[in-house]
């Protein structure tokens, strides 16, 4: 049974550019949240992704934007990269209903 | 605003050492606290859940405790393979849907020498 998987692992952008991460929930999970972490910090929520409608939304600009497919997959959008976008993004699935949200490995962005 | 701070930042301890770490929060209606593991440059790995005061939870060397303003992850005898930085995250119970946002603290660098 395939945990949460995200794709590519690792992302070298310039400012200003564009940038599309992926994530595969794990099998039975419907809901896709996505998180920012900075180095030496905890994980910032981003949004929560479920039945393919963004449900939440933390402090975050319009830059970033997802989508949610109908095989529960999601993406994340990040236009006009800055370097404080500089960050591993996390994607973290659960099955409706269930508190506990699961992790993947998550995407190094660097953003030079 | 739901917060989460935890103490210390880092912990060094001695192989077979035993220790607390803290999590203190505030949130408006706790649906639930969440310790988790991350290992450097990997997404978190669950490892509790709790959800009223009083509760406690084991895992080998690992106990979670919850009171109604702060956790505790308590380390028996540590080993170097605990190392890792732990996560405290609360979610908060609302009607914006049944899976609200964690909330997590800035965690804690556990280095245990062998």
């Amino acid at each position: 049974d395939a945990g949460v998987t995200q794709s590519p692992t690792h992302l070298i952008k310039t400012r200003g550019q564009q940038v599309t991460l992926r994530c595969s929930p794990k099998s039975g999970h419907d809901t896709v949240s996505w998180y920012q972490q900075a180095l030496g910090q905890g994980p910032q929520f981003i949004f929560q992704y479920y039945e393919e409608e963004e449900r939440q939304r933390g402090n975050f600009p319009d830059r970033f934007s997802g989508h949610q497919f109908p095989n529960y997959s999601s993406e994340l959008n990040v236009n006009a990269l800055l370097l404080g976008d500089s960050a591993l993004y996390l994607c973290a699935s659960s099955p409706i209903g269930a508190p506990i949200q699961h992790f993947g490995p998550g995407t190094r962005l660097t953003v030079t | 605003e739901d917060q989460v701070t935890q103490s210390p930042e880092a912990l060094r301890l001695q192989e077979g050492e035993s220790s607390s770490l803290n999590c203190s929060y505030t949130v408006s209606g706790l649906r639930g606290l969440f310790w988790y593991r991350q290992d450097p440059g990997k997404g978190p790995e669950f490892l509790f859940t709790l959800y009223s005061a009083g509760e406690e939870k084991e895992k080998e060397r690992l106990k979670a405790t919850l009171t109604k303003k702060e956790s505790f992850l308590h380390i028996t005898a540590p080993k170097p393979e605990d190392s890792a930085t732990y996560l405290c995250a609360v979610q908060a119970g609302g009607s914006t849907g049944a899976n609200s946002k964690l909330t997590f603290g800035k965690g804690i660098t556990l280095s245990v020498r062998p």
